[in-house]
């Protein structure tokens, strides 16, 4: 059992180009969850999605784009990377009935380092 | 706006009990009490949860206060490796409630 993959581990990306962050979970989650965390500080959250064909805007969305076409994948992709996009990337997925969630499991997380 | 409020670091000796307080005194009665934990540089990792229960498990227990408006995370034996953040998260039932947004935390550091 995988849980969460994230690929890249590591990328370093030019100011103006664009990348696609890859999450993949193989729970049959129905919630995903894309964070970033700066140096020394805690996790933003910048997109979520509650099932395939569903996604919603977290505290830090500008920048980034989200799909959502099957449960397993959860890609974010990154437009015209910018050096405020340096950080640590993390994915999560977690499963819901309606009353609580089970714990929510976590990738590896991405470095990225745009310069 | 912060649902919850922590102490921004602690510390412990190895080998007593670690007791992490975090109070939400505006949770709603359909909110649970999520502990997660981060050590450096790693993913969070999910510690505990519980709704008005105290609960325990492998690694923890969780008590919640009976009015709900506050919690304590205890970590009976503190090793060195417990040594990370540790974020006290409520969510809710369904939807938007489950976005699962992490604050500031506190950093906990087990000494020898």
């Amino acid at each position: 059992n995988a849980g969460v993959t994230q690929t890249p581990k590591f990328r370093i990306l030019k100011i103006g180009q664009s990348m696609t962050l890859q999450c993949a979970q193989d729970m049959n989650h129905n919630y995903m969850y894309w964070y970033r965390q700066d140096p020394g500080m805690g996790l933003k959250l910048i997109y979520y999605s509650v099932g395939a064909g569903i996604t919603d805007k977290g505290e830090v969305p500008n920048g980034y784009n989200v799909s959502r076409s099957t449960t397993e994948d959860f890609p974010l992709r990154l437009e015209l990377a910018a050096p405020s996009q340096t950080s640590v990337y993390f994915c999560a997925s977690s499963y819901s009935q309606g009353a609580g969630a089970t714990e929510a499991f976590f990738g590896q997380g991405t470095r990225l380092t745009v310069v | 706006d912060a649902k919850t409020t922590q102490p921004p670091s602690m510390d412990c000796a190895e080998g007593r009990a670690a007791n992490l307080p975090c109070n939400h005194s505006t949770i709603s009665g359909n909110e649970y009490v999520y502990w997660y934990r981060q050590i450096h540089s790693q993913g969070p990792q999910y510690i505990i949860h519980g709704l008005k229960n105290n609960e325990t498990n492998e690694m923890a227990s969780l008590i919640i206060t009976e009015d709900r408006k506050s919690s304590t995370l205890i970590l009976p034996h503190a090793t060195l490796r417990d040594t990370a953040v540790y974020y006290c998260i409520l969510m809710g039932s369904g939807g938007s409630n489950y976005k699962l947004t992490f604050g500031k935390g506190t950093l906990l550091t087990v000494n020898p």
